[in-house]
C-alpha cells in the first residue's frame, strides 16, 4: 500500500527562524511529489517535484526530492507569522491509467510566533 | 483562487439523512476528484471522474456515490449519514502545466452530522 509519512507532526518556531519539514514515502511506482499549504480550508499548491525537477524554489520556500532515499524536504527561511499552517505532502503513483490520485501524509502543523 | 467551486460551504444534518455536495471544476478541466478530510484520517481520496466517466476509486463507502454531468460539474451523494461522516469534503480539479499535472482544490464543504 502506498504510504506517505511526514515529520514532525507539529512545530513551533519564532519569526525569523528557518524550518525544515520532512516527507518520506513508499510508493509502488513514483510519478511526482507535491507540497501543499493548508491554512483554514483549501490546500493551496506550493511545489511539484518529479524525476526531471528535483529542486524547486519560490521566495523563502524551497524543496528538494531525493528519489533514491525516497524523501523530500520543504525549507522555509526567515519564517513569518503568515507561514503558520499545515503543510501537506502528497505523492502521485504512476501507472494509474490517467488517474492522478494523490496519497497524502497527515501533515506538519507549523506555528510561527511573533 | 483555484477556480474550483464547491457548494454548500457548510451543512449540518442529522444521522440517517442524505446530502448532496456539488462541485464545478475550473473552466476547461475535465477531471474532478473528491477527497474527504477528517481530523484523525487526514486527506483521503474518494473518487475521480474524467469527462463524465469514473476513472479511479479510493476509500469511498458504499453509502456514498458520485457522478459527473455533461457540463462537467460533479455531485457527491452521501446517504444514511453517520456521525463519523462529519468531515471536510474537497473537490479538486486537474490542471496541466509545463512539468506535468497538478491538482487544485476547492474551498471544501464542511459537513456536520448530528
Amino acid at each position: 500500500e502506498d504510504k506517505v509519512v511526514q515529520s514532525p507532526l507539529s512545530l513551533v518556531v519564532h519569526e525569523g527562524d528557518t524550518v525544515t519539514l520532512n516527507c518520506s514515502y513508499e510508493v509502488t511506482n513514483f510519478r511526482s511529489l507535491l507540497w501543499y499549504k493548508q491554512e483554514k480550508k483549501a490546500p493551496t499548491f506550493l511545489f511539484m517535484l518529479t524525476s526531471s525537477g528535483i529542486e524547486k524554489k519560490s521566495g523563502r520556500l524551497s524543496s528538494i526530492l531525493d528519489k533514491k532515499e525516497l524523501f523530500s524536504i520543504l525549507n522555509i527561511t526567515a519564517t513569518q507569522t503568515g507561514d503558520s499552517a499545515v503543510y501537506l505532502c502528497a505523492v502521485v503513483p504512476s501507472g494509474q491509467g490517467g488517474s492522478e490520485k494523490l496519497v497524502f501524509g497527515k501533515g506538519t502543523k507549523l506555528t510561527v510566533n511573533p | 483562487d483555484s477556480g474550483v467551486t464547491q457548494t454548500p460551504k457548510h451543512l449540518i444534518t442529522a444521522t440517517g439523512q442524505r446530502v448532496t455536495l456539488r462541485c464545478s471544476p475550473r473552466s476547461g478541466d475535465l477531471s474532478v476528484y473528491w477527497y474527504q478530510q477528517s481530523l484523525d484520517q487526514g486527506l483521503q481520496f474518494l473518487i475521480q471522474y474524467y469527462n463524465g466517466e469514473e476513472r479511479a476509486k479510493g476509500n469511498i463507502l458504499e453509502r456514498f456515490s458520485a457522478q459527473q454531468f455533461p457540463d462537467l460539474h460533479s455531485e457527491l451523494n452521501l446517504s444514511s449519514l453517520e456521525l463519523g461522516d462529519s468531515a471536510l469534503y474537497f473537490c479538486a480539479s486537474r490542471r496541466t502545466g509545463e512539468t506535468g499535472n497538478t491538482i487544485y482544490f476547492g474551498e471544501g464543504s464542511w459537513l456536520t452530522v448530528v
